[in-house]
């Protein structure tokens, strides 16, 4: 099946930076979601998109639905050592049951 | 609150066996998923179900079946389980389309499987 180009694969964050990570594909989505997974855990819903062009914020995070509706960015502003974890975007394309495709997912992790 | 429970965190078992992992979601929703996920392929769709005793293949489907014979609880079953199934396995729901939250999948913690 089809996965969602997702970029960086990792990173490393120092606290105060701002990071950003995009998601793009091929095909055109109508809904975008990003999910965080935290070690040990299922992945959480962060933030949804259901509109292109949409701007979303939650707390320092911010994501955008693309104009062609074929990408997706996140950023984190002011990175904090509990940011590290695994963001995943996915898409969806109204099929029916709510079927999602995932990016291959970006590992955040502290600068030693 | 959300709630989507995996009966086990971690499970060991032998090549061969006939493995059961169990899912439960208490928010009425239609839709369930099973996903394995592996560093760095991310999470593949194995099976899923969009209403109580209908499956639809995903895009790994090969080596396991699932079962829903309730609204909350989907299960996913390997029959004969190999080293190769080694892996961390989440469950999913979400609500029908075109209500509030819509598209929105809710995970479980995950299973990690570990086949000897």
């Amino acid at each position: 099946g089809q996965q969602l180009n997702q970029s960086p694969q990792s990173m490393f964050i120092q606290e105060g930076e701002d990071v950003s990570m995009n998601c793009t594909s091929s095909s055109i989505f109508n809904t975008w979601l990003w999910y965080k997974q935290e070690p040990g855990e299922g992945p959480v819903l962060l933030i949804a998109l259901y509109k292109a062009g949409e701007l979303t914020s939650n707390g320092r995070l911010t994501a955008q639905f693309g104009i062609t509706r074929k990408d997706s960015f996140l950023n984190i502003s002011a990175s904090i050592p509990s940011d590290v974890g695994i963001y995943f975007c996915a898409g969806q394309k109204g099929a029916a049951g709510n079927k999602l495709t995932f990016g291959g997912g970006t590992r955040v992790l502290v600068k030693p | 609150d959300v709630k989507v429970t995996q009966s086990s965190r971690y499970l060991v078992k032998r090549t061969g066996e006939k493995v059961f992992l169990e899912c439960v979601q208490d928010m009425d929703h239609e839709n369930m998923f099973w996903y394995r996920q592996d560093p760095g392929l991310g999470l593949r769709l194995i099976y899923f179900s969009y209403d109580v005793k209908m499956k639809e293949k995903g895009d790994i489907p090969e080596g396991y079946s699932v079962s829903r014979e309730k609204k909350e609880r989907f299960s996913l079953i390997l029959e004969s389980a190999s080293t190769n199934q080694t892996s961390m396995y989440l469950c999913a729901s979400s609500p029908p389309q075109g209500g509030p939250s819509q598209n929105i999948q809710y995970f479980g913690a995950g299973t990690r499987l570990s086949v000897l």
